[in-house]
């Protein structure tokens, strides 16, 4: 595709409800990060996957988050028992190398989660 | 722990004159240093990186310097647009973490008026 998508772009949750957000990134790129952005800070670090490989999530704020990217492309972070605190932008990155500390990262234009 | 600070929340410039936002990070030595714009509503979209062994870096209006005896970088917009207006978000490698795994500034706000 033309860039990283994310959807849904907008989502509300109660409080105790699980949620599934989903990133496509660009075909073929073989990294992929997953962060959290509040309001008024910068993107903060969750997870990274490259290819299928989960590699690093120490980003995760609990086990409540789990993430994934079965088949190496497309990837779904999931909150389950949602919290207010969880209230935020989720962002998707992709870039085309693997474990490269110089490339580029491409992000989608995020998830807005919203827990009431 | 690592530590970004991007020590003006906002700045308001005229329109032509130079935009300069500042980095500032401790507690260890980045091999490189990205730079994003940020608009509202939208992800960051990458700039420029800046390794160690270099010190400055241009692209088009696009000034970035590299100080690692300060540990600071410095972004530079010569001859700004209002288009420029957006949030500037600093970035480094995270230390121990997975190779590509970035720490953000919380960003600088610019606004240029006309």
């Amino acid at each position: 595709g033309a860039g990283v998508s994310q959807s849904p772009r907008y989502k509300v949750a109660k409080r105790g409800q699980d949620v599934a957000l989903r990133c496509d990134p660009i075909s073929g790129h073989v990294s992929l990060f997953w962060y959290q952005q509040a309001l008024g800070q910068g993107p903060e670090f969750l997870t990274y996957f490259q290819n299928e490989a989960q590699l690093d999530k120490s980003g995760l704020p609990s086990d409540r988050f789990f993430a994934e990217r079965p088949e190496g492309s497309v990837s779904t972070l999931k909150i389950q028992r949602t919290q207010q605190e969880d209230s935020a932008v989720y962002l998707c990155a992709s870039s085309q190398l693997a474990a490269s500390s110089y490339n580029e990262q491409f992000f989608g234009p995020g998830t807005r989660l919203t827990v009431l | 722990s690592q530590k970004i600070e991007q020590n003006s929340e906002a700045l308001n410039i005229q329109e032509g004159k130079t935009a300069t936002l500042t980095c500032n990070y401790t507690n260890y030595s980045p091999a490189y240093l990205q730079w994003y714009r940020q608009d509202p509503g939208r992800g960051p979209v990458f700039l420029l990186l800046i390794r160690e062994n270099e010190k400055e870096k241009r692209k088009e209006r696009l000034k970035v310097t590299f100080d690692t005896t300060l540990k600071q970088s410095l972004f530079h917009i010569t001859a700004s647009q209002p288009a420029d207006s957006a949030t500037y978000l600093c970035a480094l490698e995270s230390y121990g973490g997975s190779q590509g795994n970035l720490i953000f500034g919380k960003g600088t706000k610019l606004s240029v008026k006309p």
